[in-house]
């Protein structure tokens, strides 16, 4: 299958700081990728739908300014937290979007997710 | 807006037993419905793909199915093992392709 990769796997940050991180399709192209995050115990939500070469789509109640998206390349998305603060402590991870199939319907799209990059804001 | 739910929140069994984890969602609009492992600390692991077209996936001792008209689908794990310990989730895509998740069945098999 297709292979995600998110860059780092951990970071800590002192408060104020900002914070990126990578989210690579190794084999593939993917034009568009996804951002979630995920708190204890909780599941993962939807941050922001990525897309290349044009701007982010970002979900209700999240700010874009603070979470600034750029996905410049059809394997590349990053995603900088800026100045960060505690409450940004979190699991964010990033899926990639890839055809897996070509029907006379349509194609048939899977995602593919990264492995995660664990935040701690202290 | 789409929910999805997934009963029981968590589950501990002695090793051997049969499973059964539930998922349910709203909106029967459906593209797929995928099952996934995820261990403490770490990323996604996908178990299972149903395409909407399709009724059950399996996968060793792993099966999943999939009922829209009830708007349901079960993960069926079979002699259970404590490497099974993990939090499974589900996922469900309509019409969007973009999945949303339930909150996970945190399993702990105990030896």
């Amino acid at each position: 299958g297709a292979v995600v990769s998110q860059h780092p796997s951990r970071v800590i940050c002192k408060s104020g700081t900002s914070v990126k991180i990578e989210c690579r399709s190794l084999d593939f192209q993917a034009t568009t990728m996804f951002w979630y995050r995920q708190f204890p115990k909780q599941s993962l939500m939807l941050m922001a739908t990525s897309n290349e070469g044009s701007k982010a789509t970002y979900e209700q109640g999240v700010e874009k300014d603070k979470f600034l998206i750029n996905h410049a390349s059809l394997t590349l998305s990053t995603l900088t937290v800026t100045s960060a603060h505690p409450e940004d402590s979190s699991f964010y991870i990033c899926s990639a979007r890839d055809v897996v199939a070509y029907q006379t319907s349509g194609s048939r799209y899977e995602q593919f997710f990264g492995p995660g990059t664990r935040l701690t804001v202290l | 807006k789409q929910e999805v739910t997934q009963i029981p929140a968590a589950l501990s069994v002695p090793e051997g037993e049969n499973l059964v984890l539930n998922c349910s969602f709203t909106d029967s609009a459906i593209y797929n419905l995928q099952w996934f492992r995820q261990d403490p600390g770490k990323g996604l692991t996908s178990l299972l793909l149903i395409q909407s077209s399709q009724r059950e996936q399996t996968s060793g001792r792993l099966n999943a199915s999939l009922d829209k008209s009830s708007g349901r689908s079960t993960l069926y794990i079979a002699a259970s093992q404590p490497g099974d310990s993990a939090t499974y989730l589900c996922a469900k895509s309509g019409g969007s392709y973009i999945p949303t998740f339930g909150r996970g069945t945190s399993l702990i098999v105990h030896p």
